[in-house]
């Protein structure tokens, strides 16, 4: 039982334009977000996070929005650029500290 | 800033050997964790420690076991090394367990088992 899910397996956008990532959850026990990037090869590095009482946060081109009564989180990259290709993962924790990770999403920019 | 540590980048086992996979940690982080990254199941937990000689299984621990007999130290052992492991092990530190921490992970031991 997948309980979160990115649903989009790979995303292309034109450089300058908005990246869109998406993801959904099961548990409405899950009380904190977060983002993670991974370039091959490479360990996954943090990105942004949210808490449960936020609906937004904000830092620099990176924006993830929370929707709880949809179980739905989105991270917005703008303007997205050619080094943001990589994949990304959103993860949920319920204070359990045992973070439950998505799938992930391949972001491909193109130049 | 954390650095989270691992042993080796690569390696190549036989079928039915012993491994070890090596992290450390120097940022005094109370929590560790061991994942395992496949094409389209994302990150897996196999174990956790939240403290020294403390463990607790994680979603896929079959087959794996751990040990950590020194806070800045958590190590994954496949006792008997099967095809199905080859995978990206992933360590990550978080720093407690009484707000949310985010996750640092180290680089990744790509295994692959023959």
């Amino acid at each position: 039982d997948q309980q979160v899910k990115q649903n989009s397996p790979s995303l292309s956008v034109q450089e300058g334009r908005i990246s869109i990532l998406n993801c959904d959850y099961t548990n409405s026990m899950f009380d904190y977000f977060l983002w993670y990037k991974k370039y091959p090869a490479e360990g996954p590095t943090f990105l942004i996070s949210i808490s449960s009482i936020k609906d937004k946060n904000e830092d620099g081109r990176f924006t993830v929005f929370l929707n709880k009564s949809a179980k739905h989180l989105s991270l917005h990259i703008v303007p997205s650029q050619p080094g943001d290709s990589a994949v990304y993962f959103c993860a949920a924790d319920s204070g359990t500290y045992k973070y439950i990770f998505g799938t992930g999403t391949r972001l491909k920019v193109l130049a | 800033d954390v650095k989270v540590t691992q042993s080796s980048r690569y390696l190549v086992k036989r079928t039915g050997e012993k491994v070890f996979l090596e992290c450390v940690q120097d940022m005094d982080h109370e929590n560790m964790f061991w994942y395992r990254q496949d094409p389209g199941l994302g990150l897996r937990l196999i174990y956790f420690s939240y403290d020294v000689k403390m463990k607790e299984k994680g979603d896929i621990p079959e087959g794996y076991s751990v040990s950590r007999e020194k806070k800045e130290r958590f190590s994954l052992i496949l006792e008997s090394a099967s095809t199905n492991q080859t995978s990206m092990y992933l360590c990550a530190s978080s720093l407690n367990s009484l707000t949310n921490e985010k996750l640092f992970f180290g680089s990744g031991t790509q295994l692959s088992v023959l």
